[in-house]
Formats: C-alpha cells, sequence, structure tokens
C-alpha cells in the first residue's frame, strides 16, 4: 500500500506478558517515528530512526520499551513485561526528510487486563 | 523548552461558517509547520503543510503563517458537520528530527 502500515490494529493482553507492534513505513521514507497516545490525551514521542539507527530513544518511558528497525523500512517495538499503564494507541508515523511532511499509520491499540 | 501551543477548545461554529484555528510555537527556528485532523479514535491526518511566510489555500482549507509573530492559522471555509474533529498543529526546526506536536483544538460544526 501507499500508506503506513501499522499491525496489529488491536491488542489484547494480560499483564506481564510482552508485545510486539509492527510499524511498515512508506516506501523511500528514511525517518520513522513512533508515538504513544493515551484517550484523550496530546502525542508522546517515543523513538527517532533515521535509517536503521535511533538517535533518540529518550522518550521511550521505560527499559521495558525497546525499537528496532531492520533494512531502512520496517519497525517493531516491543514492550515487555506489560502493565496496566501501557495501555494507549501506539503510532507510527514516516517521512521522507527529518522536516518534511510526516504521515501517520492507522495505529495499533494496546489494551492491557 | 520548545512549545506549540493551542487553544483546547471546543471551537463550535454553524454549518457554513468559517472556523479559525491557531497556533503559536516558540522556537523562532522554526522552519515548517503542519496541521493535522483527527477524528475520535483515528490517527492524525496530514491536511496541510507550510513552510514560508503568508497564505497557502487547498480547496476549504488556507494556511497562514506568520514567522514574525510566530503563529500559524488554519481556517476552514464553508464548515461542514464532517469538519468536526480535533486539529493538531506541529512544528519542525531545521536541523533537527523533532515534530513538536500541539494539543490540539476541538472543532464542533453544528448543523
Amino acid at each position: 500500500g501507499a500508506g503506513v502500515s501499522q499491525s496489529p490494529s488491536n491488542k489484547v493482553t494480560e499483564k506481564g506478558k510482552d508485545v510486539e507492534l509492527r510499524c511498515d513505513p512508506i516506501s523511500g521514507h528514511t525517518a520513522l517515528y513512533w508515538y504513544r497516545q493515551s484517550l484523550g490525551q496530546g502525542l508522546e514521542f517515543l523513538i527517532y530512526f533515521q535509517g536503521n539507527s535511533a538517535p533518540d530513544k529518550s522518550g521511550l518511558p521505560s527499559d521495558r520499551f525497546s525499537a528496532e528497525r531492520t533494512g531502512g523500512s520496517v519497525s517493531t517495538l516491543t514492550i515487555q513485561r506489560t502493565q496496566q499503564e501501557d495501555s494507549a494507541v501506539y503510532l507510527c508515523a514516516s517521512s521522507r526528510t527529518t522536516t518534511g511532511e510526516l504521515f501517520f499509520g492507522e495505529g495499533s491499540r494496546l489494551t492491557v487486563l | 523548552q520548545k512549545e506549540v501551543e493551542q487553544n483546547s477548545g471546543p471551537l463550535s461554529v454553524p454549518e457554513g461558517a468559517i472556523a479559525s484555528l491557531n497556533c503559536t510555537y516558540s522556537d523562532r527556528g522554526s522552519q515548517s509547520f503542519f496541521w493535522y485532523r483527527q477524528y475520535s479514535g483515528k490517527s492524525p491526518e496530514l491536511i496541510m503543510s507550510i513552510y514560508s511566510n503568508g497564505d497557502k489555500e487547498d480547496g476549504r482549507f488556507t494556511a497562514q503563517l506568520n514567522k514574525a509573530s510566530q503563529y500559524v492559522s488554519l481556517l476552514i471555509r464553508d464548515s461542514q458537520p464532517s469538519d468536526s474533529a480535533t486539529y493538531l498543529c506541529a512544528v519542525t526546526t531545521s536541523g533537527t528530527y523533532k515534530y513538536i506536536f500541539g494539543t490540539g483544538t476541538r472543532l464542533k460544526v453544528l448543523a
């Protein structure tokens, strides 16, 4: 497809389980971002990738969160030992340049029971 | 701390009216400016980008940028109930990778 693709669209998990969220950016977009949005809240920056490297991981809330990007394309965000406060929509976005138009995927809604 | 400020609203306008959404930013080095529309339960959708002072029109939408006063606005002409959403302003600064988002203005277009 032409847009940013995220999977799964919905994930319900039990507290303490690990989850993996996937993002496939727009072809040719070297910059990739992960954000988190809790219900009724603004966008919380998590991590930025330029190519395969992550110059800025400062937004990751704890060491339970990690992310990688391979082949300059697909990225996965992994949350280990999930907690209820991790429940949110996780949004991936990509852009051709770091100051260009940023396009979002549909998001992955995570619910931790 | 680089900030982007928006009135949270809700901004209520009657159908057919012009909706005016405003955003101010603190970093004078900001270079790129964007407006996103976010429907409830959906992800942000890019509707306008503007890079230089002045107006930029796209259909019923006009973005206005004034770098001297550090504000960017979005006008929606002939507002429709389907325009009811939260509108997010975002800015970037040249040489950095960060998109700074405002918290959004909720627009309600009344039929």
